[in-house]
C-alpha cells in the first residue's frame, strides 16, 4: 500500500520561500507511469493544482505558478520535494502531496493516493 | 484554457435519494473525466476515473458516464457515509484549471 507523507514548516513569513517535502513509502519514486504531484486547497475553497514531476524527472507547473515553483526529486530518501518562493497570504493554504498515474505525456490520467495534507500560513 | 464547471454547487438529500451531480467542461475533453470525495479535514479519494471506471474499493452505488463536455456522477442509494464535497478533474490537458469547484453533499 502507497503511502504519503507531507512534512515542513506550518508557518512561513511573507516574501520567504515555502519549503514541503513528501515521504513515499510502500513503492519506488523512480517507478515508472508516475507523477509526483503537489496540489493545494486555500481554506474553505476548492482545489489547486500545483505542479509534478515524472519519474523521469520532467517538471509541469501551473501556469499561474510557474515563476515562483520548483518541484524536486530525491530518489535516494524516496522523496519529493516543493519550493515556492515570495509568499503572500493568498499562499496559506492546506498543501496535499499526490501521485497522479500515466504516461509520459502529461497530464497524468487521475491522482490514486494522496497525503493527509498539511497547512501552511503565511504571516509575519 | 478548459474551464470545468460543476452544478450544483451545494444539494441537500436524504439517505437512500438517488443523487446527480453535473460537470460541464468548456470544451470536450473525452472522457478523461475523474470525479473525487472530499470528507472535512481529510484529502481527496478518487472514486471514478475516465469518466465511468469505478475505482478499486469504492462502493458500486457510486457511477460515472458522459463524455466530450457533459458529465455525471450518480450516488445511486445515498449512505450516510457519504455526506462530502465531490470534484470532478479533467486530465485532458495541462492548464490551470484542472478540478471543477465542488459540490458539497449536505443532510436534508
Amino acid at each position: 500500500q502507497v503511502q504519503l507523507q507531507e512534512s515542513g514548516p506550518g508557518l512561513v513569513k511573507p516574501s520567504q520561500t515555502l519549503s514541503l517535502t513528501c515521504t513515499v513509502s510502500g513503492g519506488s519514486i523512480s517507478s515508472g507511469g508516475y507523477y509526483w504531484s503537489w496540489i493545494r486547497q486555500h481554506p474553505g475553497k476548492g482545489l489547486e493544482w500545483i505542479g509534478y514531476i515524472y519519474y523521469s524527472g520532467s517538471t509541469y507547473y501551473n501556469p499561474s505558478l510557474k515563476s515562483r515553483v520548483t518541484i524536486s526529486v530525491d530518489t535516494s530518501k524516496n522523496q519529493f520535494s516543493l519550493k515556492l518562493s515570495s509568499v503572500t497570504a493568498a499562499d496559506t493554504a492546506v498543501y496535499y502531496c499526490a501521485r497522479g498515474r500515466g504516461s509520459s505525456t502529461p497530464p497524468p490520467y487521475y491522482f490514486d493516493y494522496w497525503g493527509q495534507g498539511t497547512l501552511v500560513t503565511v504571516s509575519s | 484554457d478548459i474551464q470545468m464547471t460543476q452544478s450544483p454547487s451545494s444539494l441537500s438529500a436524504s439517505v437512500g435519494d438517488r443523487v446527480t451531480i453535473t460537470c460541464r467542461a468548456s470544451q470536450s475533453i473525452s472522457s478523461y473525466l475523474n470525479w473525487y470525495q472530499q470528507k472535512p479535514g481529510k484529502a481527496p479519494k478518487l472514486l471514478i476515473y475516465a469518466a465511468s471506471s469505478l475505482q478499486s474499493g469504492v462502493p458500486s452505488r457510486f457511477s460515472g458516464s458522459g463524455s466530450g463536455t457533459d458529465f455525471t456522477l450518480t450516488i445511486s442509494s445515498l449512505q450516510p457515509e457519504d455526506f462530502a464535497t465531490y470534484y470532478c478533474q479533467q486530465s485532458y490537458s495541462t492548464l490551470r484549471d484542472t478540478f471543477g469547484g465542488g459540490t458539497k453533499v449536505e443532510i436534508k
